[in-house]
C-alpha cells in the first residue's frame, strides 16, 4: 500500500490564481480530511467526508471547496490563493475506529 | 468549544533521561480518544500513542507512555531512555468517538541533547 499520498510537495502561488492540491489513499478509508499547519498553531481541519459524495465544512473552511466522487480521492480546491493560505497541508484517512493516517504535507506560499 | 492545550512550547531531555510533556483538554463529552503525535523535521506527521477515554488503564508503546486523569482531563506523555531521534514536535490530539475530527494542541517541540 501507497497509504496517503499528496502531490505536490511544494507549491508557490500568486494572490489570486487557482490550483488543486491533490491526495489520494489505497486503503479504502471511507473517512478522508484536510488540515492546514500554521507557525505555531496545531493542525486546523478545513473540510472533510465520511465517503463518497458526502463532505461537510470543519474550523477553517472560507476559500476552501472540496468534493469527494471517489472512495480514494479527495482534491482540495483554493479558487482565489491569498497570502493568509499560506501554509502546510495535510490530507488524513481513516476508517471507522481505525487509526488515521497522514499524508506527508504540501507546503503552499502564496505571494 | 472543545480545546486542546499543550503549555509547554519547547523542552528539551539529555539523551536516555525521561522527559514527560503535558496536555491538558476541555470536553463536555463522555466517550472519546486521545492521541499524542510526533512530527519530526520530514514534516510527517507519527502516531505515537492513543488511550480511548473509556479505559482506566494508561497506554504503553515501548518507551512511550501516558498518565492519563480524565476526571482532571490530563494526557500527559512519558518518554524513557531518551533518543535523539525523539528530537521532533509533539502534539496532543482529541476525537470524539464517531466523529473522526481531530482537535491538536499548538504542540511541544522536544530536543534531546546528546
Amino acid at each position: 500500500n501507497a497509504g496517503v499520498t499528496q502531490t505536490p510537495k511544494f507549491q508557490v502561488l500568486k494572490t489570486g490564481q487557482s490550483m488543486t492540491l491533490q491526495c489520494a489513499q489505497d486503503m479504502n478509508h471511507e473517512y478522508m480530511s484536510w488540515y492546514r499547519q500554521d507557525p505555531g498553531m496545531g493542525l486546523r481541519l478545513i473540510h472533510y467526508s465520511v465517503g463518497a459524495g458526502i463532505t461537510d465544512q470543519g474550523e477553517v473552511p472560507n476559500g476552501y471547496n472540496v468534493s469527494r466522487s471517489t472512495t480514494e480521492d479527495f482534491p482540495l480546491r483554493l479558487l482565489s490563493a491569498a497570502p493568509s493560505q499560506t501554509s502546510v497541508y495535510f490530507c488524513a484517512s481513516s476508517y471507522s475506529a481505525g487509526p488515521t493516517y497522514f499524508g506527508p504535507g504540501t507546503r503552499l506560499t502564496v505571494t | 468549544a472543545q480545546t486542546v492545550t499543550q503549555s509547554q512550547p519547547e523542552m528539551s531531555v539529555q539523551e536516555a533521561e525521561t522527559v514527560t510533556l503535558s496536555c491538558t483538554y476541555d470536553t463536555s463529552e463522555n466517550n472519546y480518544y486521545l492521541f499524542w503525535y510526533k512530527q519530526p523535521p520530514s514534516r510527517q506527521m507519527i502516531l505515537v500513542i492513543r488511550q480511548e477515554a473509556y479505559k482506566q488503564q494508561n497506554a504503553t508503546e515501548n518507551r512511550f507512555s501516558v498518565n492519563f486523569q480524565k476526571a482532571a482531563k490530563s494526557f500527559s506523555l512519558k518518554i524513557s531512555d531518551s533518543q535523539l531521534g525523539d528530537t521532533a514536535m509533539y502534539f496532543c490530539a482529541f476525537i470524539t468517538s464517531g466523529t473522526y475530527k481531530y482537535i491538536f494542541g499548538t504542540g511541544t517541540r522536544l530536543k534531546v541533547l546528546a
